[in-house]
């Protein structure tokens, strides 16, 4: 199946910083990605969706200004938690539809463990 | 409100048994139902897909099943693995185009 590579896998960052998380599609091209968030034994639960070209649709609760996503190419989106707090710490995790127009399975990337100290 | 319920107790059972993992949605008229295996820290990954108008559908070891009368999915794993030890999530594709999932069920696949 397709592929989608997510770094950094890991990262600690100190109170107020920003970090980037990068997922990219290896082997095709997206010109949507997903982006998820999942805390411990919980469900994924839907931050965004990354259009290329265009501005990232974000769910209701999510602030658009503190998680900024840009898709600047068909295989890369990125996702920067600006001025993190020990609360964004979680497991960020990307994904991309396989092609089908809709309904499709999503292929996800290994995820991203943010600890924010 | 919308929701899609898992067993959240983890499934225990012993290797070469019948594993049958439970999906109930409410509020829901998904056109699609897709079943998920999550492995600790890593990304989901994409089991099965299967339509509104197919009652069931298998690959492999794999059977699942859709009733949108009783708004139920059932996810089989015949003759269990230790390497089938994992956490099984449901997802529905509804009219918000958005993949929306269960919270898991764990599996425990026992020598």
């Amino acid at each position: 199946g397709a592929v989608v590579s997510q770094h950094p896998s890991w990262v600690i960052c100190k109170s107020g910083t920003s970090v980037k998380i990068e997922c990219r599609s290896l082997d095709f091209q997206a010109t949507t990605m997903f982006w998820y968030r999942q805390f411990p034994k919980q469900s994924l639960m839907l931050m965004a969706t990354s259009n290329e070209g265009s501005k990232a649709t974000y769910e209701q609760g999510v602030e658009k200004d503190k998680f900024l996503i840009n898709h600047a190419s068909l295989t890369l989106s990125t996702l920067t938690v600006t001025s993190a707090h020990p609360e964004d710490s979680s497991f960020y995790i990307c994904s991309a539809p396989s092609g089908r127009a809709w309904g499709g399975e999503l292929f996800f990337g290994e995820g991203s463990r943010l600890t924010v100290l | 409100s919308q929701k899609i319920e898992q067993n959240s107790e983890a499934l225990n059972i012993q290797e070469g048994k019948t594993a049958t993992l439970t999906c109930n949605y409410t509020n829901y008229s998904p056109a699609y139902l897709q079943w998920y295996r999550q492995d600790p820290g890593r990304g989901p990954v994409f089991l099965l897909l299967i339509r509104e108008n197919e009652k069931e559908k298998r690959k492999e070891r794999l059977k699942v099943t859709f009733d949108t009368t009783l708004k139920q999915s059932l996810f089989h794993i015949t003759a269990s693995q230790p390497a089938d030890s994992a956490t099984y999530l449901c997802a529905l594709y509804g009219t918000a185009s958005k993949l929306t999932f269960g919270t898991g069920t764990r599996l425990q696949v026992t020598l």
